[in-house]
């Protein structure tokens, strides 16, 4: 069964620190792979995709990913963190054949001081 | 485009007593996903639609938990009889279900249902 772990549970950088929040995911396929962030109290905005091609993906505010069959690894990274990144982060699976459920990963705390 | 909407944000109800949560998903999308968040569990997936029929319920619990999507521009997720560890908030998402991008889900704020 597909499965995703961070295992980080809580990363602190100060602001203007680069950042990778860690994934390994465990999945028997060609997988699709999604960051989500979660701000409190709010719901999950997708920060970016992967979908099989160039194994580095952009997404929006400065994120980027790295995709490696290898590792079965997807971490994400940010050249320059800001304070405004302080969230909960998620890293998710997708089976291949239809856009079915997501499976989640424990999520990783970003604390960003100033 | 309001994304995917979801009412209501809150909702207290005693033990015992049935809650409906309700979820719009963005006009166009063909697949609607609810999921469940705890601090202990994370993010569980529980049901989903596609073109308002029923593909995947596997993660929703066998008793008092149904799901419904009676046309095109809602879902329900009803739960009777709560319990207490029914507490969590519960997330709609929807995604285009076809074409580029078809996997990417959108998510609605969620309902935190709280059980007393």
């Amino acid at each position: 069964a597909q499965s995703v772990t961070q295992p980080d549970a809580r990363v602190t950088v100060s602001e203007g620190a680069s950042l990778q929040l860690r994934c390994k995911y465990s999945y028997f396929g060609t997988p699709y792979l999604f960051w989500y962030v979660q701000y409190p109290r709010q719901g999950l905005q997708l920060l970016l995709k992967y979908y099989p091609g160039d194994p580095v993906v952009q997404g929006v505010n400065g994120f980027e990913a790295e995709f490696s069959k290898s590792n079965s690894s997807f971490h994400l990274r940010k050249a320059s963190v800001h304070w405004s990144d302080w969230a909960v982060y998620f890293c998710a699976v997708s089976m291949t054949s239809s856009g079915q459920k997501l499976v989640f990963g424990q999520g990783t705390i970003l604390k960003v001081y100033l | 485009n309001a994304g995917v909407i979801q009412t209501p944000r809150h909702k207290v109800t005693g033990k015992g007593q049935e809650a409906t949560l309700w979820c719009e998903p963005i006009s166009g999308h063909s697949a609607v996903f609810w999921y469940r968040q705890t601090i202990v569990q994370g993010l569980e997936f529980l049901t989903y639609f596609r073109n308002q029929a029923p593909i995947d319920d596997s993660g929703m619990p066998k008793e008092r938990f149904s799901a419904q999507m009676p046309n095109q521009s809602h879902s329900t997720l009803k739960i009777q009889s709560t319990q207490p560890q029914d507490s969590a908030v519960y997330l709609c998402a929807s995604s285009l279900g076809r074409g580029p991008g078809y996997a990417e889900q959108f998510f609605g704020p969620g309902t935190r249902l709280t059980v007393l």
